[in-house]
């Protein structure tokens, strides 16, 4: 089956640990997305990719870092920076190249601080 | 700049009851509409989209959405709901001119009681 993939499900991070969450896809989409998701915020982007070797910050990429090596897979890490890193992280991905067409969204990473 | 708006964040509606979901976007230039909905701890899933044409737009589920470029509006209605309804639903804006960037609304939970 075509789809989505994010992982872990639930990952509990220490204070100042860096911590890395998997998206791997194989819809042969160019464009891959990470959102976080907080309470009554709705999404916030993180950082895009619209194509391998190249990304963008989004809106709140402050103390994350991601990597596109290959056209399936975009890890996002969380590093020790982000001071408020407990959230329902999503990623996403898209054809991209211009047409007009929805994303396809994982089933979500939930990232809790112990 | 684009932007979102969902004005409620709840909605509740009686089982067989038409509902509506509102949304109101802001763009520099033309428009790009999605809906999504999300069932707890899941990834968003696809409703529908407008990107040209006929106002009126059909997606998955019976639901259908109005886009009205005066009002800067693209509402999501249902003319009868069901309890397997009960969701959060988030409207999205892209910009034609903004390579790839989707904006999310903050999210409607809608309740259909039996």
């Amino acid at each position: 089956d075509g789809g989505i993939t994010q992982s872990p499900k639930y990952l509990f991070r220490k204070e100042g640990q860096n911590v890395t969450l998997s998206c791997e896809q194989n819809l042969n989409h160019d464009a891959m997305y990470w959102y976080r998701q907080d309470p009554g915020q709705g999404l916030r982007l993180i950082y895009y990719s619209q194509i391998v070797n190249d990304f963008q910050k989004g809106d709140i990429a402050e103390g994350y870092s991601v990597s596109r090596e290959k056209k399936e897979s975009f890890p996002l890490t969380v590093t020790s920076a982000q001071k408020n890193p407990t959230a329902f992280y999503l990623c996403a991905s898209r054809m991209g190249g211009g047409s007009v067409t929805e994303a396809f969204f994982g089933q979500g990473t939930r990232l809790t601080v112990v | 700049a684009q932007s979102v708006a969902q004005p409620e964040d709840q909605v509740n509606v009686a089982e067989g009851n038409p509902l509506t979901v509102k949304c109101t976007y802001s763009v520099s230039g033309n428009p790009y509409l999605f809906w999504y909905v999300q069932y707890p701890n899941r990834g968003l899933q696809f409703l529908l989209k407008y990107i040209t044409g006929d106002n009126l737009v059909k997606g998955s589920y019976g639901f259908e959405a109005e886009f009205n470029k005066s009002q800067t509006s693209f509402h999501l209605k249902k003319p009868s709901a069901l309890v397997s309804d009960s969701a959060l639903y988030f409207c999205a804006v892209r910009d034609t001119t903004n390579a790839g960037k989707s904006t999310f609304g903050d999210g409607t939970t809608l309740t259909v009681k039996p």
